[in-house]
């Protein structure tokens, strides 16, 4: 099983650029999340889904967009990359509310 | 507004000894306090957890001890290890909202020196 897969692995944006980051599990897990983590703030929520069709804000929403249209796959969309997007995001699923979450292994973003 | 406080921000550990990390959390609905392990290049991965029922879950080298009148938790690695190093998160969950979201602490980098 390769789990949770996210790409790309590092990109470098420029301010007012757009993109998407892909995220796909193949363990058909119901939630999904972002995440981003910078150094010494820990991991912050950025939006998570509960399933196919249904999205949340989490604490950090503003500047981004999410979608689910199937099961495997949660994309996070940045709109007009600005330098505090500059982060490491990870994408977790997990299949019932337990606090179990699996991650990818992360997106390094730069913005310049 | 950060509700789980995490210490110390880095920790020099000699093998063989004990490393401890300690939690405080405010929202006294969380019911579920993971930990999670991360190694350079790499995501986090559960390492373990408890529930506020019990005071204390030991798995091998790893232990929990959670105190919920101070709502305070704590991760104790006995005989720590050069492969120990890493950063540990701990994180709390909200088990009434549904959705399995949890709330980080900021992070705790851990160096084992051989």
């Amino acid at each position: 099983n390769a789990g949770v897969t996210q790409t790309p692995k590092f990109r470098i944006l420029k301010i007012g650029q757009s993109m998407t980051l892909q995220c796909t599990q193949d363990m058909n897990h119901n939630y999904m999340y972002w995440y981003r983590q910078d150094p010494g703030m820990g991991l912050k929520l950025i939006y998570y889904s509960v399933g196919a069709g249904i999205t949340d804000k989490g604490e950090v929403p503003n500047g981004y967009n999410v979608s689910r249209s199937t099961t495997e796959d949660f994309p996070l969309r940045l709109e007009l990359a600005a330098p505090s997007q500059t982060s490491v995001y990870f994408c977790a699923s997990s299949l019932v509310r337990t606090g179990e979450l699996f991650f990818g292994e992360g997106s390094r973003l730069t913005v310049l | 507004q950060q509700q789980v406080k995490q210490s110390p921000q880095s920790l020099i550990v000699q093998k063989g000894g004990i490393s401890i990390i300690n939690c405080a959390y405010e929202n006294t609905a969380f019911d579920y306090f993971p930990w999670y392990q991360q190694f350079p290049g790499k995501g986090p991965a559960l390492l373990i957890a408890i529930r506020p029922d019990v005071s204390e879950k030991k798995e091998g080298r790893f232990t929990i001890s959670f105190n919920k009148s101070a709502k305070q938790f704590s991760l104790h690695i006995m005989d720590s290890q050069p492969g120990d190093s890493a950063t540990y998160f701990c994180a709390a969950n909200q088990g009434s909202s549904n959705t399995g979201k949890l709330i980080f602490g900021q992070g705790t980098t851990l160096q084992v020196k051989p």
